[in-house]
């Protein structure tokens, strides 16, 4: 069955970086777009960008440019989200999410991972 | 960036109550609208997509519906298991946008 599994929790340093990974089984991971989606506690969900993991080219939301890379090994079919230079207000469950139909980039997302809470505390 | 305003925050309703949430576009975005179910500590999960295309598995009582830039979900009559948080989404353009979310509660 379609999976995603995404790596767990982590505790991280103001100014610190995080990268959480999205294992991807039961499908052709190169087919289809990766995007990831931002909760932080008690608030709704943020949109951060997508990943091509065919050719490893990345989107991302004007907010978090240059602080975030989206990456992925096809080797493991697994994307990385990588997110800098960590602060309090970046504390928040991450998912990793597919659209639902292949070569999309304009579709809805039908399949998520379970998240990764990063919690970022001095 | 692409604004979807979504309304209500929060809405008190009772099992077997008819129910709608609406979401407004700041511009066209041709229907690609999608619904989205979250439950605490879950991730979400989709409704519908399209504006008004059922995703498998969905109970036929969720119905979506689009009139140019306004958008609406609906619950026709309101079981145990629906009373969690809505987001509707864009997936017209980057970035994807959601709205701020409604918070179905029990009445």
């Amino acid at each position: 069955q379609v999976q995603l599994v995404q790596s767990g929790a982590e505790v991280k340093k103001p100014g610190a970086s995080v990268k959480v990974s999205c294992k991807a089984s039961g499908y052709t991971f190169t087919s289809y777009y990766m995007h990831w989606v931002r909760q932080a506690p008690g608030q709704g969900l943020e949109w951060m960008g997508i990943i091509n993991p065919s050719d490893g080219s990345a989107t991302y939301a004007q907010k978090f440019q240059g602080r975030v890379a989206m990456t992925r090994d096809t080797s493991t079919s697994t994307v990385y989200l990588e997110l800098s230079s960590l602060r309090s207000e970046d504390t928040a469950v991450f998912y990793c999410a597919r659209p639902r139909l292949s070569n999309s980039y304009y579709n809805a997302m039908d399949v998520w991972g379970q998240g990764t809470t990063v919690t970022v505390s001095s | 960036d692409i604004q979807m305003t979504q309304s209500p925050s929060s809405l008190s309703a009772s099992v077997g109550d008819r129910v709608t949430i609406t979401c407004r576009a700041s511009q066209s975005i041709s229907g690609y609208l999608n619904w989205y179910q979250q439950k605490p500590g879950k991730a979400p999960k989709l409704l519908i997509y399209g504006a008004s295309n059922l995703q498998s598995g969905v109970p036929s009582r969720f119905s979506g519906s689009e009139s140019g830039t306004d958008f609406t979900l609906t619950v026709s009559s309101l079981q145990p298991e629906d009373f969690a948080s809505y987001y509707c989404q864009q997936s017209y353009s980057t970035p994807h946008t959601f709205g701020q979310g409604t918070k179905l509660e029990i009445k």
